[in-house]
């Protein structure tokens, strides 16, 4: 199974860019990247998925390398209203079908 | 368009008494996830339907968790009986197809066993 690596935590300020880091060493030639979002009492919420290079919307862009062992997500001038939980997911075909592997993730926390 | 619905929101119990939680997918999504999520931790998948067809619990706990999906739509969670170690906040996610890693997840439920 694919496992991703995480920073457990970051800290920024309102209005700078964050990139948060993914590893996912073993990932697999059929596996997509998926980040999600989570606040405090609510479930996790979709923010971009991607396969290789770059991929933007209107909410983050996802970055990632030709060898596809990392990616990082970056939020462009993040506000208080981004502080929350980041998962970085990928997607494993294991035995049985498509498996959704969710770490511990990177708590951010932006700072006025 | 709505989003998926869990009920209840929260929930309280004593060890051994059984609990049940529902969930109502977003209309047209085929594919239905429970999951777990233990305080500082992400998401831990239970199951995985298929329509009405479950087709991976190999992390839900049988001796004691049960779930069922009639009819492919709604589905129900249940915990008998429940245990210290069953409190968590347990999260229900649907999409549109299996391949899709996105997955859209409902408000959760918050159990407290005492």
């Amino acid at each position: 199974l694919a496992k991703t690596t995480q920073p457990i935590s970051m800290d920024s300020y309102e209005g700078q860019e964050v990139n948060i880091t993914c590893s996912h060493n073993n990932i697999a030639t059929n596996d997509y990247i998926t980040w999600y979002q989570q606040f405090p009492s609510q479930g996790p919420r979709f923010i971009i998925q991607g396969y290789k290079t770059k991929v933007t919307n209107e909410v983050a862009s996802l970055f990632i390398p030709a060898d596809r062992k990392s990616s990082t997500l970056s939020l462009p001038r993040v506000s208080l209203s981004d502080t929350a939980v980041y998962y970085c997911l990928v997607g494993d075909m294991g035995t049985g079908g498509f498996k959704t592997i969710f770490g511990a993730g990177t708590r951010l926390f932006v700072k006025a | 368009e709505a989003g998926v619905v869990q009920s209840p929101r929260y929930k309280i119990i004593e060890k051994k008494q059984p609990v049940a939680f529902w969930c109502n997918p977003i209309s047209g999504h085929n594919t239905l996830y429970w999951y777990r999520q233990n305080l500082g931790q992400g998401p831990e998948l239970l199951i995985r339907y298929e329509n009405e067809e479950a087709v991976d619990d190999s992390q839900l706990p049988k001796d004691r968790f049960s779930a069922e999906r009639l009819k492919g739509v709604d589905s129900t969670l249940k915990i008998q009986p429940a245990e210290l170690g069953d409190s968590a906040v347990y999260l229900c996610a649907s999409s549109l197809e299996t391949l899709s890693e996105t997955q859209y997840f409902g408000p959760g439920t918050r159990l407290l066993v005492l």
